[in-house]
């Protein structure tokens, strides 16, 4: 089983709508990130949280909102989806510790097509 | 403002040949650089990295070198295997930036195509 697991994969959703991507990791981190990618360019941050009780702003965090439910469940949410909101979705996690390899772990990602 | 470029959008490199992937920097406070690999309807996973206190990382046939004083590094790939064909993305962290954060900033990437 995946460590980092994205629901859903792929959505269509209309202008104005709300909606939520999920993640789940069963690696025990705390560390926990949402980033997007758009054709040509690089992963650009969302949100990320150190813990439960901890939620940040990334670079690009209007129009997006975040829930960290428990230590293994981070929540990405478009409160009223706009079409430059279509991109690629990643979540990631990486533990507390700095390990030489200061690595974070991706889920598989989940497309979002706003018409 | 982009703090990690990768200039090069896509490279092609024939079976058994040397890839070499290029990537700079602007923020002298970066002091970790990843490489990671993404194929299509994947998310990135971590290939390599290297600490600003090295100057060279191999593991296999990767290896990355860093030059601090050019704000540079680069990925090469010996041989070169088509199953290496895919996009790489270079990725820098600040430590010390958000009280341990480790934010990652990430270039563009830049698309491998490996040719039998």
């Amino acid at each position: 089983d995946a460590d980092v697991t994205q629901t859903p994969r792929n959505r269509i959703t209309k202008t104005g709508k709300r909606i939520m991507l999920e993640c789940s990791q069963t690696k025990g981190h705390d560390r926990m990130y949402w980033y997007r990618q758009d054709p040509g360019l690089g992963l650009r941050l969302i949100y990320y949280s150190f813990d439960v009780k901890d939620i940040n702003k990334g670079e690009i965090s209007d129009g997006y909102s975040v829930s960290r439910q428990a230590q293994a469940k981070f929540s990405l949410s478009l409160e009223s989806a706009i079409p430059n909101q279509t991109a690629l979705y990643f979540c990631a996690t990486r533990s507390r510790d700095r390990g030489d390899d200061n690595e974070q772990f991706f889920g598989p990602g989940t497309r979002l097509t706003v018409l | 403002d982009q703090q990690v470029k990768q200039n090069s959008p896509s490279l092609s490199v024939q079976e058994g040949r040397i890839s070499i992937l290029n990537c700079d920097y602007t923020n002298s406070m970066f002091d970790y650089f990843l490489w990671y690999k993404k194929y299509p309807a994947e998310g990135p996973t971590f290939l390599i990295s290297i600490s600003s206190i090295k100057d060279k990382n191999e593991d296999g046939r990767f290896t990355v070198f860093l030059n601090k004083s050019a704000k540079h590094l680069s990925l090469h790939i010996v041989p070169s295997q088509p199953g290496d064909s895919a996009v790489y993305f270079c990725a820098a962290s600040d430590s010390y930036s958000g009280a341990g954060s480790y934010q990652l900033t990430f270039g563009k990437g830049t698309k491998l195509s490996v040719i039998p």
